[in-house]
């Protein structure tokens, strides 16, 4: 595709229910990274994947997060019983093999949690 | 853990002024150093990516420069437009980390 793209772009949602993120890296980009930024603050890293390699889950903030991808290429983040502490914008960014190069950023996902 | 650092917070000057961004990082063992801007609401967007072994890179009116030794970034941007209002992000790739560290960002405005 031309560009990262992520979906839904807003989502509103309840204290405790769950929520799945979209993300659609840049085709054939191997490297998918998942960001949240909160208000006021920087971005945060929150999971990596590289090809078939087991992913990078250091960043995950608890056991609620997990994220998946699937064939190599989509990604979905889910949160399960969502805090009001979630609410933040959630970024999506590839680059083509995970090395040195450029990240590419999707637009986001702002998540709020009434 | 790398910590990043930009001053300042926010910066306003007229439009025509050249002007320079600073980004500092804790620890020098890094594979590169990205500018991004966002504009509000949306994603970022790369401006310069800056490797280890590379002193500064340039693209148009930026001016991305390297000191690792010395844990410093600087951004440049010559004769500033209105167009160029956004906040601007310093972020950097420590040796042996998969991602990227990001500053808290300079939040620029060029008035007309």
């Amino acid at each position: 595709g031309a560009g990262v793209s992520q979906s839904p772009s807003n989502k509103v949602t309840e204290k405790g229910k769950d929520v799945e993120l979209r993300c659609d890296p840049i085709s054939g980009h191997t490297a998918l990274y998942w960001y949240r930024q909160s208000l006021g603050q920087g971005l945060e890293f929150l999971i990596y994947f590289q090809g078939n390699s087991a992913p990078d889950k250091s960043g995950l903030p608890s056991d609620r997060f997990s994220a998946e991808r699937t064939g190599g290429s989509v990604s979905t983040l889910t949160i399960q019983r969502t805090q009001q502490e979630d609410s933040a914008v959630y970024l999506c960014a590839s680059t083509l093999d995970g090395g040195t190069d450029t990240q590419y950023f999707g637009p986001g996902t702002r998540l709020t949690v009434l | 853990k790398q910590e990043v650092t930009q001053i300042p917070a926010a910066l306003s000057v007229p439009e025509g002024e050249n002007l320079v961004l600073n980004c500092s990082f804790t620890d020098s063992a890094i594979y590169n150093l990205q500018w991004f801007r966002q504009d509000p609401g949306k994603g970022l967007t790369s401006l310069l990516l800056i490797q280890s072994s590379q002193r500064e890179q340039t693209s148009g009116r930026l001016n991305a420069s390297l000191d690792k030794s010395s844990g410093r970034s600087t951004l440049y941007i010559a004769a500033s437009q209105p167009g160029d209002s956004a906040t601007y992000l310093c972020a950097v790739r420590g040796a042996g980390a998969n991602n990227l560290f990001f500053g808290t960002g300079t939040r620029l405005t060029v008035i007309p």
